[in-house]
């Protein structure tokens, strides 16, 4: 079973500053797909940015970027110019070629002012 | 955030009640899902639906029981809860093709309280 694993329960950081979030996860397949997750407090899960296992290239979406390394299967998630409003739960995300997908316990980001 | 629309936002329901919750997609996705969010648990995958057609059961209890009657809506009907089913429960949709499902969009969830 693919497990996802994120070893950061909490985070904070300064505003305007750049944070790293990690994700770990554990399969045998080799086409799959990645992605990162945003819940703000009280709000809708929404996706921040995906990541083709094919793709070498690391997928970017403005201030966000990611390090994936398929060979460590890891997938960290960059923030740069942190924002208030970047305060979130942020769910590391692993989906095979089928629509199960299995997510991360999360990491709360709190952006302090 | 009009995407995916739930249900009611809130519900508190003792155990011996029958309640559903309801999930409407308004962006042309063919496949629905039902998760459950509880405190400090990775999101757990409950139900998949691909074009009305149940295509994961991950070992939920008989006391949940999901109805996908066409492609835009999705129910969950619940009885006999028990209080460990207290949690934020989450519809999600995306665009599936030859098996292969794009991202999810979230509805913003019912939370779910049982007394």
């Amino acid at each position: 079973a693919q497990t996802v694993t994120q070893s950061q329960p909490e985070m904070s950081v300064q505003e305007a500053e750049t944070v790293t979030l990690s994700c770990t996860y554990d399969t045998s397949e080799n086409n799959y797909y990645l992605f990162w997750y945003k819940q703000p407090p009280s709000r809708q899960m929404i996706l921040v940015i995906r990541q083709e296992a094919y793709k070498q290239q690391n997928a970017t979406e403005n201030r966000f970027s990611v390090n994936f390394q398929k060979a460590a299967k890891s997938f960290s998630l960059k923030i740069s110019d942190s924002q208030l409003g970047d305060t979130a739960m942020y769910f590391c995300a692993f989906m095979k070629n089928n629509n199960d997908m299995r997510f991360g316990a999360g990491t709360r980001l709190t952006v302090k002012p | 955030e009009t995407g995916v629309t739930q249900t009611p936002r809130h519900l508190v329901m003792g155990m011996t009640n029958k309640k559903s919750l309801k999930c409407e997609q308004h962006l042309g996705h063919n496949a629905m899902y039902w998760y459950k969010q509880s405190a400090k648990k990775p999101l757990e995958l409950m139900f998949v639906y691909n074009f009305k057609e149940q295509t994961e059961n991950n070992s939920v209890p008989s006391r949940f029981s999901p109805e996908c009657p066409n492609s835009s809506h999705l129910f969950l009907h619940l009885h006999t809860l028990q209080p460990e089913d207290s949690a934020l429960y989450l519809c999600a949709s995306s665009q599936a093709h030859r098996g292969l499902s794009y991202e999810q969009y979230f509805g913003p969830g019912t939370r779910l309280t049982v007394t």
